[in-house]
């Protein structure tokens, strides 16, 4: 069975520009979250997505967005990127998302430079 | 505030050392706690743990949970160079929704040395 995947795997936007990173969970499972992980930092939460609502929402600006479809995929949107958005950006699923002992699953990352 | 906390941040040893990795947390509910490896981009997950003093194993890895003094620990014995990687230590943390998002530590920086 396929992992959880990301696309693009590398992308450079410059300051004041929009980025769309895209997520698809492994199979059957209906939860994402997002995550930043900036150099030397563990992961920080962005949104989490069950069932194409959000359930969870950490502390970052509204320039960040997401959606989740009906086929269980996501996109994360931020839009006026600054350069403190350079980041991994990784996608995580999960079953359901609401037993805290269900084990997320990552995938390989969007990896985002802005000049 | 709820916090995940690990140690060292950084680590060289030599192949077939043993190493100990660690993770303290203060987190409201606890319910477990979670070891990833993340060698270039994906954290890959290792272990699970709930329950205090058992010892979960794999390989030459093996970590256990302290919940009374609220930390983890991670072994790697007989140390190979692909061991080295970013261990990271993650604790859910509820929302009110009933759904949970990770908080993570810091992570430990691994590196092995033929």
């Amino acid at each position: 069975d396929a992992g959880v995947t990301q696309s693009p795997t590398h992308l450079i936007k410059t300051r004041g520009q929009h980025v769309t990173l895209r997520c698809s969970p492994i199979s059957g499972h209906k939860s994402v979250s997002w995550y930043q992980q900036v150099l030397g930092q563990g992961p920080q939460f962005i949104f989490q997505y069950y069932e194409k609502e959000e359930r969870g929402r950490g502390n970052f600006p509204d320039r960040f967005s997401a959606r989740q479809f009906p086929n269980y995929s996501s996109e994360l949107n931020v839009n006026a990127l600054l350069l403190g958005d350079s980041a991994l950006y990784l996608c995580a699923s999960s079953l359901f998302g609401r037993a805290s002992q269900e084990t997320q699953y990552f995938g390989p990352g969007t990896r985002l430079l802005v000049l | 505030e709820d916090k995940v906390v690990q140690s060292p941040l950084s680590l060289v040893v030599h192949e077939g050392d043993t190493v100990t990795l660690n993770c303290s947390y203060e987190v409201t509910n606890f319910r477990s706690l979670l070891w990833y490896k993340q060698e270039k981009k994906a954290p890959t997950f290792l272990f699970m743990l709930t329950s205090s003093g058992i010892e979960k194993k794999s390989g030459r890895l093996s970590s256990i949970l302290d919940k009374k003094e609220l930390f983890s620990i991670l072994n790697i014995t007989a140390t190979q160079t692909g061991d080295s990687a970013i261990y990271l230590c993650a604790v859910p943390l509820l929302f009110t929704s009933g759904t949970y998002k990770y908080i993570f530590g810091t992570g430990t920086r691994l590196k092995v040395l033929a």
